[in-house]
């Protein structure tokens, strides 16, 4: 079965770091997205992504984060200067419409020191 | 603000019991419904998920669905101790895919 795929699993950066997280998604799914869930938390929805362009996003989305479709399949969230509140496991996901099942990848855990 | 409310605590059945765990929304426009399995550590697996008013079944797993008294729930039958995990209400809020999330049910299947 088709299924999303993230790198790093575990990546560790200090504060004021950038970094970049990658996902590609499943390839006929056409709207993509980020969630985050930091730990014993809900998960929470930060962007959506259809059509190379950001279709919705959440108020914990600022100016320090963007998401980029580089190429015909990879998927990238990156954050510009860390804080150490951004510490979370974050999850792409994948979709074929915007009601259909969101299909997450197996998540990229992100400590920031 | 629109919320996903799974208020019950940590819930533990024999094996081989139905496991039931509800959720309940407040937005009346939500459109479509999902209940997710996670592990710990690991990433929401989608169980099921429901459109319309009543019940769906897909093996073990039931969901049933009441847009009047917007709630949401998960049966589990013939509970296996693969099961236990923690079970995400999540909730379609404006049929663009941005899921609210319950906190979760955590189930643990004692053999």
């Amino acid at each position: 079965e088709p299924e999303v795929t993230q790198t790093p699993s575990h990546q560790v950066t200090q504060m004021g770091q950038e970094v970049i997280l990658r996902c590609v998604p499943i390839s006929n799914h056409l709207y993509f997205y980020w969630y985050r869930q930091i730990l014993g938390q809900k998960v929470e929805f930060l962007v959506s992504f259809y059509n190379n362009e950001i279709s919705e996003k959440s108020e914990i989305f600022d100016d320090q984060f963007s998401v980029e479709r580089p190429d015909g399949s990879n998927f990238t969230l990156k954050i510009r200067s860390t804080k150490l509140e951004d510490s979370a496991m974050y999850f792409c996901a994948s979709s074929q419409s915007t009601n259909s099942p969101l299909h997450f990848g197996n998540g990229t855990r992100l400590t920031v020191t | 603000q629109k919320e996903v409310e799974q208020n019950s605590g940590p819930l533990s059945v024999p094996e081989g019991a139905i496991a039931s765990l509800n959720c309940t929304y407040s937005d009346r426009g939500s459109q479509s419904f999902f209940w997710y399995r996670q592990y710990s550590g690991k990433s929401p697996e989608l169980i099921m998920f429901i459109y319309s008013n009543g019940d769906k079944e897909d093996g073990r797993f039931t969901a049933q669905l009441n847009k009047a008294s917007q709630y949401v729930s998960l049966l589990i039958r013939d509970s296996q101790p693969s099961d236990s995990a923690t079970y995400l209400c999540a909730v379609n809020l404006y049929g663009n895919n941005r899921l609210a999330f319950g906190k979760g049910n955590q189930v643990v299947v004692i053999p």
